[in-house]
């Protein structure tokens, strides 16, 4: 069955580190799409990333990366020199070849100064 | 501006009162979707919707309606709503050309039902 874990509800960060937040996730479908969004304090879910499952290189935006490892199935999202704007919700979520999109539970990021 | 546009932002209500809230897409996307985010709980989906006139459970439908007359609007009806849908609702919507299309989400609306 289709299903996305997130394992850290909540992280504290201290600013200029690099944060990984995890991300497992369960399917049978050959074809899906691995995506990471981030919700601020003000609500709106703003798209940061994504991963195909047949890309073989790593997913990049920015201070972004996909960290996607297909045979432990885990598309973890990497945060490089972290800044207090990332201070955040974190949900990961998959997109298979059907129709449904299921998310995780979200990580609540904190940046410290 | 390429938009998802749902309304209202916020809405307070009375349990059994009906009520709908409007999502309007000017992307002509054909997939259009509705969740419900609880804390702890991360996004659920609602409905779901791959074109016109073409609707689907979610995980979580029981207590909602959908509908899709146009490409561009699928509004959530609840009928008779509880205090257990208070919850923050997004519409979002994608292309639908396979499962690289990330979704567009709107604003979000509060709701509150008492």
């Amino acid at each position: 069955a289709q299903k996305i874990t997130q394992t850290q509800p909540g992280m504290f960060v201290q600013e200029k580190e690099a944060v990984t937040l995890d991300c497992t996730y369960d399917t049978s479908d050959q074809s899906y799409g691995l995506f990471w969004y981030k919700q601020p304090s003000s609500g709106e879910m703003i798209f940061l990333i994504y991963q195909g499952s047949y890309d073989e290189q790593n997913a990049t935006e920015g201070r972004y990366s996909l960290n996607f490892q297909k045979a432990r199935k885990s598309a973890n999202l990497v945060i490089s020199a972290s800044q207090l704007g990332d201070s955040a919700m974190y949900f990961c979520a998959m997109r298979e070849s059907h129709d449904k999109i299921i998310f995780g539970k979200g990580t609540r990021l904190h940046i410290l100064p | 501006e390429a938009q998802v546009t749902q309304n209202p932002r916020y809405l307070i209500t009375v349990t059994g009162k009906k009520l709908t809230v409007t999502c309007s897409q000017n992307m002509n996307h054909e997939y259009m979707s509705w969740y419900r985010q609880d804390p702890g709980l991360g996004l659920r989906q609602i409905y779901y919707s791959m074109n016109v006139e073409v609707t689907d459970k979610g995980d979580v439908p029981e207590g909602y309606k959908v509908s899709r007359k146009e490409k561009r609007n699928f509004p959530l009806i609840l009928e008779s709503p509880s205090p257990n849908q208070t919850s923050l609702y997004f519409c979002a919507s994608s292309p639908w050309t396979g499962p690289g299309e990330k979704l567009f989400f709107g604003s979000g609306t509060q709701l509150s039902v008492l």
